[in-house]
This record gives structure tokens, sequence and C-alpha cells, in this order.
């Protein structure tokens, strides 16, 4: 079976701190992994996944297979980055099916 | 170029009402989903297809029916509805070979 948690269901940070969304996961296969956002008003979208290894809007996430964890870092937070984020894993058999974390609500204080 | 289109918005529905919540792409995706999320948690797979006369069951399944008769629409059926499918409802589609999902806006069902 496969999990993903999320352990933070809130995280505030001021303006310019750095921030770290966590997560963890649970699968005994090679997964893919995912983060999605959700802004206020908006759909559910795409932020980043491990294997194109990009940075998008600042934000970097590094799959850690030894802590089975993919968190979601951005040096300098900004207001605009306050959104919901989920974590997302797919595994490797099978073809798009994702397993959601219970999200984490970022707020970023001016 | 709409992308993932769901309706209705918002409905209420009665215990024992039937309903289908409606998903249409124009991205000629051949992967679509059907995922309900309860307050405070993650989303959960309901359905998916992997092309039109194609469909299969994803973790919570039980009194939802879905059918796939073209590449475009994706329907998700409720039989008898159930307070336990008070949720709301999210439908994507993707490309098999990238696996990024495209969510539509979501559908808010309570059912009293």
């Amino acid at each position: 079976a496969q999990r993903v948690t999320q352990p933070e269901k809130l995280l505030s940070v001021f303006k310019g701190a750095p921030v770290e969304l966590k997560c963890n996961y649970s699968y005994s296969g090679s997964p893919e992994l995912f983060w999605y956002v959700q802004y206020s008003r908006q759909r559910l979208q795409l932020l980043l996944r491990h294997i194109s290894r990009e940075s998008i809007k600042g934000f970097t996430a590094d799959l850690n297979k030894g802590e089975t964890s993919f968190h979601l870092k951005k040096p300098f937070a900004q207001e605009e980055d306050s959104a919901m984020y989920y974590c997302a894993l797919k595994r490797g058999s099978t073809l798009g099916r994702l397993y959601f974390g219970r999200g984490t609500q970022l707020t970023v204080w001016p | 170029n709409a992308g993932v289109t769901q309706t209705p918005k918002f409905r209420i529905l009665k215990i024992g009402q039937s309903m289908t919540l409606q998903c249409t792409q124009d991205m000629n995706h051949n992967y679509m989903y059907w995922y309900r999320q309860d307050p405070g948690m993650g989303l959960k797979l309901i359905y998916y297809s992997v092309g039109a006369g194609i469909t299969d069951k994803g973790e919570v399944p039980n009194g939802y029916n879905v059918s796939r008769s073209t590449t475009e629409d994706f329907p998700l059926r409720l039989e008898l509805a159930a307070p336990s499918q008070t949720s709301v409802y999210f439908c994507a589609s993707s490309y098999p070979e990238f696996y990024e999902q495209y969510f539509g806006p979501g559908t808010r069902l309570t059912v009293t």
C-alpha cells in the first residue's frame, strides 16, 4: 500500500523567511512524487515533479529515498505563495493514478 | 480552450436522490479521473478512464458509477445519495505520457 503524509495542516511564515512544507511517503517501489498547489479561487494545478528536478516560482523539492521524503522548499517566501499545497505520489506501475496527502495551508504574512 | 469544465458548481441532494456530475475536457486527453475531497483530507480517486469505453475503479468507488462514451466527456453518477457522499468532487484529465493532471473547478455536493 502507499501513503502520503503531510504533517502540517497549517503553516505561517513572514515574507522573506524560508519556508519548508513537509511530505513523507510510504511505498515499497519506485514512486514519482509531485507537488500540486491551489491558490485562492483557482484550480488545483501542478507546481513541480521530482523527475524534472526544476525550480518553479523559486520552489524546489528533492526526493530523498532514504528518508522517504519530498519536502518543498523556498528560501524567501512571498505573499503570493499563500495557497494550499498538496503532495502526491504515483506508483511506478499505475498509469496516471495519484495518491494525495491532506494538504498544507501556507500563509505568508507581510 | 476551456480546459476541464464541471457542472454544476453546487448541488444539494436529499438522501436517496440521484444525480449526474458532468465533466468535459477539450484538450483531447485520453486519461480522465474523478476525485472526492472530504473536509481536511486529501483527494481520493473514485474512478478513472484511460480512453473511450474503458473505465476502472479507484480507491473509493462504492456508491458511484461512470461511463466514457467519448474522449471529451466523463460523467459521474450517484444513484442513491447518502450523507457520506457530501464532499467536493474534482474531475481531472491528462496525457498518459506526461502525467500532469489538469483539474476542473470542482462541484460542492451536500446530501441531507
